[in-house]
């Protein structure tokens, strides 16, 4: 089956820093990736929809600034929580389409998550 | 607009017993309807999903679940539930609102099965 890469999986920074989340399809071409947010006992909160070659989509009341999508290849996206803080603390999940063929009918492969700490 | 609803936080089961999990939905247009399963401190997992064709939709480690049109439901269904079985089940609906390409997440169902 398709297999996504999350990484890594657990990551703790300071305060200011920032943090950057890899997300790869490792048997599939994902022209479309898609970062959510998941907070403890909640569902996913979708962040932004990531789109191979331009920018990506940002669902509303998502700081484009603070949370930088890059999308360069068919199968990386990249997450990067600028100047995080504590309250950016928690479980970072991406997911892809697989676009290597025609006719996708909507089941989405996930990455195991990131669980980032900010102190 | 398009919805999903879980209207349990919980279900319990005991190992053996038959489980539902239950997941009502509101599009507009056909539905395109999924289940994932998460288990804990991970990403989740496709487990099965309903385009069109048959109203009974088999997918992975023994799951299947119904599509009634007319109670708008998509019901996550086991004949005999396991203890490995424990995890947070999600349903989804494809969004075709918006280009096609985001998925709707209900809130999530804890299943718990005991021994």
């Amino acid at each position: 089956g398709a297999v996504v890469s999350q990484h890594p999986s657990r990551v703790i920074c300071k305060s200011g820093t920032s943090v950057k989340i890899e997300c790869r399809s490792l048997d599939f071409q994902a022209t479309t990736m898609f970062w959510y947010r998941q907070f403890p006992k909640q569902s996913l909160m979708l962040m932004a929809t990531s789109n191979e070659g331009s920018k990506a989509t940002y669902e509303q009341g998502v700081e484009k600034d603070k949370f930088l999508i890059n999308h360069a290849s068919l199968t990386l996206s990249t997450l990067t929580v600028t100047s995080a803080h504590p309250e950016d603390s928690s479980f970072y999940i991406c997911s892809a389409r697989d676009s290597t063929s025609g006719g996708w009918t909507g089941e989405l492969f996930f990455g195991e998550g990131s669980r980032l700490t900010v102190l | 607009a398009q919805s999903v609803a879980q209207p349990e936080d919980q279900v319990n089961v005991a190992e053996g017993n038959p489980l539902t999990v239950k997941c009502t939905y509101s599009v507009s247009g056909n539905p395109y309807l999924f289940w994932y399963v998460q288990y804990p401190n991970r990403g989740l997992q496709f487990l099965l999903k309903y385009i069109t064709g048959d109203n009974l939709v088999k997918g992975s480690y023994g799951f299947e679940a119904e599509f009634n049109k007319s109670q708008t439901s998509f019901h996550l269904k086991k004949p005999s539930a396991l203890v490995s079985d424990s995890a947070l089940y999600f349903c989804a609906v494809r969004d075709i609102t918006t280009g096609g390409f985001k998925t709707i997440f209900g809130a999530g169902t804890r299943l718990f099965v005991k021994a």
